[in-house]
């Protein structure tokens, strides 16, 4: 079965550049979750869309964008990167409102290492 | 907004124990309580979850049982093997965004 596909899977940046991690959710899943994980931490809810409306927000920085297309995938813009944002960012995917199902499924992920 | 605590944060046993992970949430309208198995650099997989209106699931040797009045949820895998080492999360949702707990890393000798 089709999964949730993230690009790229690796990503190394400097300091104050910006960077666009992309995610394609599994096919008819109308909703997007974006996560951010560091090293040894839970994943962090930054924000997700459902019908390419943002939908719920977290604990995204202002420096952070996010935004849902009309073939629902979805990217995140990061700019003015940090040292902190070093982290695996894991885009999910669900349909609650077709299937009833609110089982979210994990991308593999993108590592950022900012240097 | 929901807050989720996780207990133990490591657990260690030996093949053939079994092993109890427990969370508590504090929104009483969250009605959805999954259970992720995260591998070192992996993403996190869904290996069972729980609505507000069941008390108890059990998938072979996973089972999730949860007590909505006092607000815990807890995972019971048994006969546990070397392959069930992994850090696992609980979390807790109401239709949508996961608030997870902070993981319990499960090393299972042999």
């Amino acid at each position: 079965a089709a999964g949730v596909i993230q690009s790229p899977r690796h990503l190394i940046k400097e300091k104050r550049e910006t960077a666009t991690l992309k995610c394609y959710p599994i096919p008819r899943h109308d909703t997007v979750y974006w996560y951010q994980q560091g090293p040894g931490q839970d994943p962090q809810f930054l924000i997700s869309f459902y019908e390419k409306m943002q939908s719920d927000k977290g604990s995204i920085p202002d420096r952070f964008s996010a935004q849902q297309f009309s073939d629902y995938h979805s990217e995140l813009n990061m700019s003015s990167l940090e040292l902190g944002d070093s982290a695996l960012y894991f885009c999910a995917s669900s349909s609650p409102a077709r299937t009833f199902e609110e089982t979210q499924y994990f991308g593999p992920g993108t590592r950022l290492l900012v240097l | 907004g929901e807050n989720v605590e996780q207990h133990p944060s490591t657990l260690s046993v030996q093949e053939g124990d079994s092993a109890v992970i427990k969370c508590t949430y504090s929104d009483s309208a969250s009605n959805y309580f999954p259970w992720y198995k995260q591998e070192l650099g992996k993403r996190p997989q869904l290996i069972i979850d729980i609505r507000s209106n069941v008390g108890e699931k059990k998938d072979q040797r996973i089972a999730v049982t949860l007590n909505k009045t006092a607000k815990h949820f807890s995972l019971h895998i048994t006969e546990t093997q070397p392959e069930d080492s992994a850090v696992y999360f609980c979390a807790a949702s109401q239709y949508s965004t996961l608030t997870f707990g902070k993981g319990t890393m499960l090393l299972v000798s042999p």
